[in-house]
């Protein structure tokens, strides 16, 4: 089946650094999301990507879907200690009846005040 | 409007013995979807529901695993009998339109944990 390859696994970082992650995957994907999950909730949709080469800004935090159509980034600028949690990719192709996500293992982000 | 509420929100159980999860999803949403993390893992697909019929449930793990949708608005994942390794964190999502993305709005989980 499909998979997502998401790096880094975990980071640490001082609260104001930037932050970048990405996903990489073994197919073609035709939209990409990118979902946040705080402790003790479920994952929160941040920024949808529709169209290859799109890059999606939402606050401080930028998203890329590849002209590949195979990876995506996110970005988060001058970070800030509630930006703490997990980072899911997630990949999706629409058309047809299947409307599953494929998920990237996360990246767990800190924020050190 | 009231979110996706799942319950229980943790489950400790024994091998061997059975749990049912309750999924309750945004009223009006047709469409719902049961997830699982395992432990340091991606988030998986397990099945997906439009009204009370199973339109996709090529994730489902094995037929240990029961996912029902009676009369088309609340679910029930229910796993008997109980392994190890169905511990992890089951999720539900629902959204109001099929391939509607932008309104996919995901529970809060229900942690399972079998020792």
């Amino acid at each position: 089946g499909q998979q997502l390859n998401q790096s880094p696994q975990s980071m640490f970082i001082q609260e104001g650094e930037d932050v970048s992650m990405n996903c990489t995957s073994s197919s073609i994907f035709n939209t990409w999301l990118w979902y946040k999950q705080d402790p003790g909730e479920g994952p929160v949709l941040l920024i949808a990507l529709y169209k290859a080469g799109e890059l999606t800004s939402n606050g401080r935090l930028t998203a890329q879907f590849g002209i590949t159509r195979k990876d995506s980034f996110l970005n988060i600028s001058a970070s800030i200690p509630s930006d703490v949690g997990i980072y899911f990719c997630a990949g999706y192709n629409s058309g047809g009846s299947n409307y599953k996500l494929t998920f990237g293992k996360g990246t767990l982000l800190t924020v050190n005040p | 409007e009231a979110g996706v509420t799942q319950f229980p929100s943790h489950s400790v159980i024994e091998k061997g013995q059975t749990v049912t999860l309750r999924c309750d999803p945004i009223s009006g949403h047709d469409n719902l979807y049961w997830y699982r993390r395992v432990m340091g893992k991606e988030i998986k697909f397990l099945l997906h529901f439009v009204k009370e019929s199973k339109q996709d449930e090529s994730g489902m793990p094995n037929n240990r695993f029961l996912a029902e949708r009676t009369g088309g608005t609340y679910s029930t994942l229910k796993v008997q009998p109980a392994e190890l390794e169905d511990s992890g964190v089951y999720f539900c999502a629902s959204s109001s339109r099929t391939g509607a993305i932008y309104g996919y709005t995901f529970g809060s989980g229900t942690r399972l944990t079998v020792v």
